[in-house]
């Protein structure tokens, strides 16, 4: 049973492009969140898919944007990249029928030049 | 939304427990507290969660203060393997969303 896999693991880009990362979630589980964690800090709730729509989001702006698919897999966008848009960005899956437990994936590092 | 602080680090022996506290001072009566642990900028990972009784599983247990305003994670048999960073964590199904703190770090010495 695969856990949460999230693409791609490591990426650099420059600032003013546009990333797209990717998170599939583990199986049997409806809901995807995504999390920000800056270097020595504490992930930072970005946002969360549930049956497509995202039914909470965190303090980020709109440069960051999502979508969750039929499959419950999801994607993070982020527009205009910005030097402190370097982080470790996390996926977790969980599921409505369950407690609030989630489950991370690795993490794709978006490295911003 | 509710906060927790922990402290920022902490050392322990190989073998001895580790006891991490967690003040959670403004917890609301139907939110949870979580204890996740993240291993060198690894996922984060489950390991134990409570509403008012304390718990235990084969990771660790979670003692809950009767007022719900702190908590303590027990590690029992600490190794160098669960040397990592802890977060303690106040969810509500109802925001849907985890608060994360800085963590404790955790360092478990041979």
């Amino acid at each position: 049973d695969a856990g949460v896999t999230q693409s791609p693991t490591h990426l650099i880009k420059t600032r003013g492009q546009q990333v797209t990362l990717r998170c599939s979630p583990k199986s049997g589980h409806d809901t995807v969140s995504w999390y920000q964690q800056a270097l020595g800090q504490g992930p930072q709730f970005i946002f969360q898919y549930y049956e497509e729509e995202e039914r909470q989001r965190g303090n980020f702006p709109d440069r960051f944007s999502g979508h969750q698919f039929p499959n419950y897999s999801s994607e993070l966008n982020v527009n205009a990249l910005l030097l402190g848009d370097s982080a470790l960005y996390l996926c977790a899956s969980s599921s409505v029928r369950e407690d609030g437990e989630l489950f991370f994936g690795e993490g794709s590092r978006l490295t911003v030049l | 939304d509710a906060k927790t602080t922990q402290p920022t680090s902490m050392d322990c022996a190989e073998g001895r427990a580790a006891n991490l506290p967690c003040n959670h001072s403004t917890i609301s009566g139907n939110e949870y507290v979580y204890w996740y642990r993240q291993i060198h900028s690894q996922g984060p990972q489950y390991i134990i969660h409570g509403l008012k009784n304390n718990e235990t599983n084969e990771m660790a247990s979670l003692i809950i203060t009767e007022d719900r305003k702190s908590s303590t994670l027990i590690l029992p048999h600490a190794t160098l393997r669960d040397t990592a960073v802890y977060y303690c964590i106040v969810f509500s199904s109802g925001t849907y969303k985890y608060i994360f703190g800085t963590g404790t770090r955790l360092k478990v010495l041979a």
